[in-house]
């Protein structure tokens, strides 16, 4: 069974410092993982996806994500961040041809000025 | 372009009552549609997916129901409400592309009282 793990569910960073958000995966095939990120009250957009290839990808708004199959990890980072950038950020796997993702409990980021 | 509307935004219903949420996606046709649900701290969970009109699954059992009585218009609905049935319902769509991207619209907050 497919299962996504969010070990952190709430990270204080301060504003222009970098940003790491874990993501450790279970999926019994080759994964296709996403980042969404949920302002408060709002729905989800799609921050970055990967589906094979470079296993560094580049998303919206600075972030990027890499891909370690060998650590069946998909961490997100951003260098700099802004106080745009508080928010729930969701790590999801699954198949695509169905849309039928897994998604991970989320975590909560909070940047302080 | 596309677009997807849920309505309503916020809803208080007493325990026993009924429930109508409804989704719409406008600017694309035969789109796979999906309820979740997103509890405190539990991420998102899928209730249902379909792939056509007639054409709905369900992920976990429960006390909703789905329907898609128009193409691009998807319905979540309950006759009794619970109180576990409390949370925040969004509605997604993922285009006949399958890039694999899910499009949510802006959720419907349920409280049972």
């Amino acid at each position: 069974a497919q299962s996504v793990t969010q070990p952190d569910i709430h990270i204080t960073v301060s504003e222009g410092a970098s940003l790491e958000l874990r993501c450790n995966y279970s999926y019994g095939a080759t994964p296709y993982l996403f980042w969404y990120v949920q302002s408060p009250g709002q729905g989800l957009q799609l921050l970055l996806k990967y589906f094979s290839g470079d296993t560094l990808v580049q998303g919206i708004k600075g972030f990027e994500a890499e891909f370690k199959r060998s650590q069946s990890s998909f961490n997100l980072r951003k260098p700099s961040v802004h106080w745009s950038d508080a928010a729930e950020y969701f790590c999801a796997v699954g198949a695509i041809s169905w849309g039928k993702l897994q998604f991970g409990a989320g975590t909560q980021v909070v940047v302080t000025p | 372009s596309q677009t997807i509307h849920q309505w309503p935004a916020t809803l208080v219903q007493p325990v026993g009552s009924p429930l109508s949420l409804e989704c719409t996606v406008e600017g694309t046709s035969n789109p796979n549609l999906y309820w979740y649900r997103q509890a405190a701290g539990r991420g998102l969970q899928l209730l249902f997916y379909s792939i056509g009109i007639d054409q709905i699954s369900s992920e976990v059992p429960q006390n909703l129901s789905a329907s898609r009585p128009q193409d691009r218009q998807f319905i979540l609905s309950s006759k009794k409400l619970l109180l576990s049935d409390s949370g925040f319902y969004l509605c997604a769509w993922m285009g006949t592309t399958a890039t694999g991207e899910l499009f949510f619209g802006e959720g419907s907050r349920l409280t049972v009282l």
